[in-house]
């Protein structure tokens, strides 16, 4: 069946440091990906998506693309800032789990000042 | 502006007490649905609805019921039957089901503890 897998977490950084987290996937056909985001105590946002091959999802200066030779979908920042500390959780969706999001574990991510 | 609004923030449940979680939205949206998050987990699918008057079971539909007989409402009850509910409940909303490129939106949640 479909799944998707994270980087266990936390992921401890620095302010302005270089983020990447991991996330590769299992599924037939051609699904659909989602970076979400959750800030302490909220529900989940919608950072960013793509939906076919090659593309990049980007937003607030976070950016994923979309590889299907890897069936990774990896979601990297270029300066972290002490505001993005959250939980980060891969998604996919389509083919054969058709509505349903497949949701990975999430990854939380600590920024330092 | 449009959205969900999950209410109340916080409740607390008495033993054998069913209680009801709201989940309004105005996005115009078909499909609706409620997860359940458990600390330092991903996201599980209770109930999710199609259309008005119409739900299905997700995958930890026991100890819970739904109705859908607004658009815009879907309501979640954690019944006496649920042995574990103390939880983060998140209602979500999209287009419909079968436009699986546009994505799910989330209210800010409900979190449920036995007293």
């Amino acid at each position: 069946g479909n799944s998707v897998t994270q980087m266990e977490g936390p992921v401890t950084l620095s302010e302005e440091a270089f983020l990447t987290i991991n996330c590769t996937y299992t599924a037939t056909g051609y699904p659909s990906l989602f970076w979400y985001v959750q800030y302490p105590g909220e529900g989940l946002q919608l950072l960013l998506k793509a939906t076919k091959a090659d593309d990049k999802g980007s937003n607030k200066g976070f950016e994923a693309t979309y590889r299907k030779e890897t069936t990774s979908f990896h979601l990297e920042k270029g300066s972290v800032q002490v505001s993005d500390s959250a939980v980060y959780f891969c998604a996919l969706t389509g083919s054969s789990s058709n509505y349903q999001l497949i949701w990975g574990a999430g990854t939380k991510l600590i920024i330092k000042p | 502006d449009g959205g969900i609004t999950q209410s109340p923030k916080y409740l607390f449940r008495k033993e054998g007490q069913n209680v009801t979680l709201s989940c309004e939205q105005n996005l115009n949206h078909d499909a609706m649905y409620w997860y359940r998050q458990d600390p330092g987990q991903g996201l599980r699918l209770i109930y999710y609805s199609q259309i008005v008057n119409d739900f299905q079971k997700g995958d930890i539909a026991e100890g819970y019921s739904v109705s859908r007989e607004k658009k815009e409402s879907f309501p979640l009850t954690v019944t006496s039957a649920q042995k574990n509910p103390t939880a983060f409940y998140l209602c979500a909303s999209s287009i419909d089901l079968d436009n699986v490129k546009e994505p799910q939106h989330f209210g800010d949640g409900t979190r449920l503890s036995i007293l």
